[in-house]
């Protein structure tokens, strides 16, 4: 079971409009969590990165949310653009000294339309 | 600065051929990682480095291979492609270790298709 989950799987809104898209997860002990951006046949790009202590960052019209007690985070992007068009992908990163353990989710593809 | 570069683009290999992945990044990063991305998945892991001359094993290590001879490259090699390899690859790089909130710069992926 991945464990990290996000929804929804994909989402359409009109141009100008705002939506929040929702990530889950279970791993522990937690040490970060990122949201990046992935536009079509492109490599991700990082939106934002959030440890413990941080509950909202925001870069330009993205804000991030976490909840750490509850394990939740949400990205809401305002006033959406065409160009905001592409997957959003959730990744929690474990705090661990074993080695790598980045757990990514399998992303919200969004559609802006005109 | 042209961050993360990938060769080649676009790949069709028949079974059993062999092939390897270039990735290369100009930013003088310790840290370098391959993925892998499939439709309706995550990405995952293959294998990453965390420093010259050192590699490892991430979480779907099998059928592939790396080398990282020098700091900027990392190559990822398919000894005897299977179908099962076809996807999407992903190389990246960072300057620290991302547990530590060091961002993660990706390159722009190859497409591979094995017959």
């Amino acid at each position: 079971k991945n464990q990290v989950e996000q929804s929804p799987q994909s989402l359409i809104i009109l141009e100008g409009k705002n939506c929040t898209l929702q990530c889950n997860y279970t791993v522990s002990p937690f040490s970060n969590l990122r949201w990046y951006k992935q536009d079509t046949g492109r490599g991700p790009v990082s939106l934002t990165i959030m440890t413990f202590s941080e509950n909202t960052k925001s870069n330009g019209r993205y804000t991030a949310t976490l909840d750490a007690d509850t394990k939740q985070s949400s990205l809401h992007i305002t006033a959406s653009q065409l160009s905001d068009s592409a997957s959003y992908i959730c990744v929690v990163r474990v705090n661990s000294n074993s080695g790598y353990a980045l757990n990514f989710g399998k992303g919200t593809s969004l559609l802006v339309t005109p | 600065n042209a961050g993360v570069t990938q060769t080649p683009k676009f790949r069709v290999l028949k079974t059993g051929q062999s092939m390897t992945l270039l990735c290369a990044q100009d930013m003088n990063h310790e840290y370098m990682y391959w993925y892998r991305q499939d439709p309706g998945m995550g990405l995952r892991l293959i294998h990453y480095s965390v420093g010259e001359g050192t590699t490892a094993k991430g979480e779907v290590p099998d059928g592939y291979n790396v080398s990282r001879l020098k700091k900027q490259n990392f190559l990822l090699g398919l000894e005897s492609a299977a179908p099962s390899q076809t996807s999407v690859y992903f190389c990246a790089s960072s300057d620290g270790h991302p547990g530590h909130s060091y961002e993660q710069y990706f390159g722009p992926g190859t497409r591979l298709t094995v017959t």
